[in-house]
């Protein structure tokens, strides 16, 4: 079974703190996603890798940046953490050409 | 460009009844359709999918006709659980294209 897991499961920052997600899976998988599930909203493409080094922006890329230095593990930073980015944060991975995409069970991200 | 339109939630019902969630789409060309679940604490799981017109998706007991003459995709169950408790996600994504598209996202409770 393919595995995704994140670093945190729930986290508490402060306004104005450089947060760091982690993302890792264990599929060998070329394609791995951040997205942010906030109610009413759905699910929002934040940013996207299609492999190693490689990075796209997604539909909400602003106050984000990311980084893949490994092929099963892409990160996702928050340079100067605000109180807007209170959120879940889901991590997915997905077998380049295929369409299914795995996800991780989220981080509950809260910015006070 | 692609947009997933579901059935407002929350959605409560009892136990053994029937379950529909409604999902309709708007994209270019023949995308592929899914509805992803997404159980208390956890990430989301691919629930079923479809991939060309009158593909029947299905899984768990539940079901989904990729209509592409109404662009619809909607999810039904003939019996409901209360362990099927939880949000569920319709989404799509076009051929070739890595990014998927989500709905709101529909949450349902079902009462003993």
């Amino acid at each position: 079974d393919v595995k995704v897991t994140q670093s945190s499961r729930y986290l508490v920052k402060r306004t104005g703190e450089k947060v760091f997600l982690e993302c890792v899976q264990d599929m060998d998988h070329e394609n791995m996603f951040w997205y942010r599930q906030d109610p009413g909203l759905g699910l929002r493409l934040i940013y996207f890798s299609y492999d190693v080094k490689m990075k796209e922006k997604g539909d909400i890329p602003e106050g984000y940046s990311v980084s893949r230095e490994k092929k099963e593990r892409f990160s996702l930073i928050l340079e100067s953490a605000s109180t807007n980015q209170t959120s879940m944060y889901l991590c997915a991975s997905r077998l380049g050409g295929h369409n299914e995409q795995f996800f991780g069970p989220g981080t509950r991200l809260t910015v006070l | 460009g692609n947009s997933v339109t579901q059935m407002e939630g929350p959605v409560t019902l009892s136990e053994e009844a029937f379950l529909t969630i409604n999902c309709t789409y708007t994209a270019t060309g023949y995308p592929s359709l899914f509805w992803y679940v997404q159980y208390p604490g956890e990430g989301l799981q691919l629930l079923l999918k479809a991939t060309k017109a009158d593909d029947k998706g299905s899984n768990k007991g539940f079901e989904a006709t990729y209509r592409k003459e109404t662009t619809s995709f909607h999810l039904e169950k003939g019996s409901v659980q209360v362990s099927d408790s939880a949000v569920y996600f319709c989404a799509l994504a076009n051929f070739g294209n890595e990014k998927l598209t989500f709905g709101t996202g529909t949450r349902l409770t079902i009462i003993p």
